[in-house]
């Protein structure tokens, strides 16, 4: 089966650093994707890991560990637009396309 | 390009009914998928189809069928529908080009009521 762990809610302040990290554990790894939702909205892609170490992506970065199962968005210069919801997804199979999304982290940015 | 759309935004349905939701996709897309969200539960996949005329089960399957005829539309539908299927629904597409990675590309959502 698949599980990913992410924490449900997150509050940091307009300006600062934030860290949303993502543990899992799945039967086969080929990827770790991270999505934006914003209340009432869609959700839309943020960023990719296939490899060990950090992806950026303009005030954005994504981490992944592979031997940790563990992988983490980071925030930086946060505004108030971040505030959303923010999904981690793993696609465990091979010649597949699904995603396995975990529950979701409801940031909030605050003044 | 108008993406991923979705028809109808909205719908309440009594226990029982049927009904069917469309997704429509104008990129050329191989791959197309239908997911529910429940408060806290996150995204989870309904059923999904690797190209015209396929459709193969999610994780969550039962209650729902699916259909697949022309490359741009994906229909789900809700034979007898249960207050357990209130739910938000989203419908999205990926290319399936084969890279490692494929970036899904989602419709507003459909919230559907059952009474």
């Amino acid at each position: 089966g698949q599980s990913l762990e992410q924490p449900s809610e997150v509050t940091a302040v307009e300006g600062a650093i934030v860290q949303i990290n993502c543990t899992y554990q799945t039967s086969g790894f080929y990827g770790l994707s991270w999505y934006q939702q914003h209340d009432g909205g869609a959700p839309t892609f943020l960023s990719y890991n296939a490899l060990d170490g950090l992806e950026e992506t303009g005030r954005f970065s994504s981490f992944l560990s592979r031997s940790d199962s563990y992988g983490y968005l980071l925030l930086q210069e946060l505004q108030m637009k971040d505030s959303a919801s923010y999904f981690c997804a793993v696609r465990p199979r091979p010649g597949s396309y699904q995603l396995t999304f975990g529950k979701g982290t409801k940031l909030s940015v605050i003044p | 390009n108008a993406g991923v759309t979705q028809t109808p935004k909205f719908r309440v349905l009594k226990t029982g009914q049927s009904m069917t939701l469309l997704c429509a996709q104008d990129m050329n897309h191989e791959y197309m998928y239908w997911y529910r969200q429940d408060p806290g539960m996150g995204l989870r996949l309904i059923h999904y189809s690797v190209g015209e005329g396929t459709t193969a089960k999610g994780e969550v399957p039962d209650g729902y069928n699916v259909s697949r005829l022309k490359k741009q539309n994906f229909l789900l539908g809700l034979e007898s529908a249960a207050p357990s299927q209130t739910s938000v629904y989203f419908c999205a597409s990926s290319r399936g080009t084969g890279k490692f990675q494929e970036t899904q590309y989602f419709g507003p959502g459909t919230r559907l009521l059952v009474l």
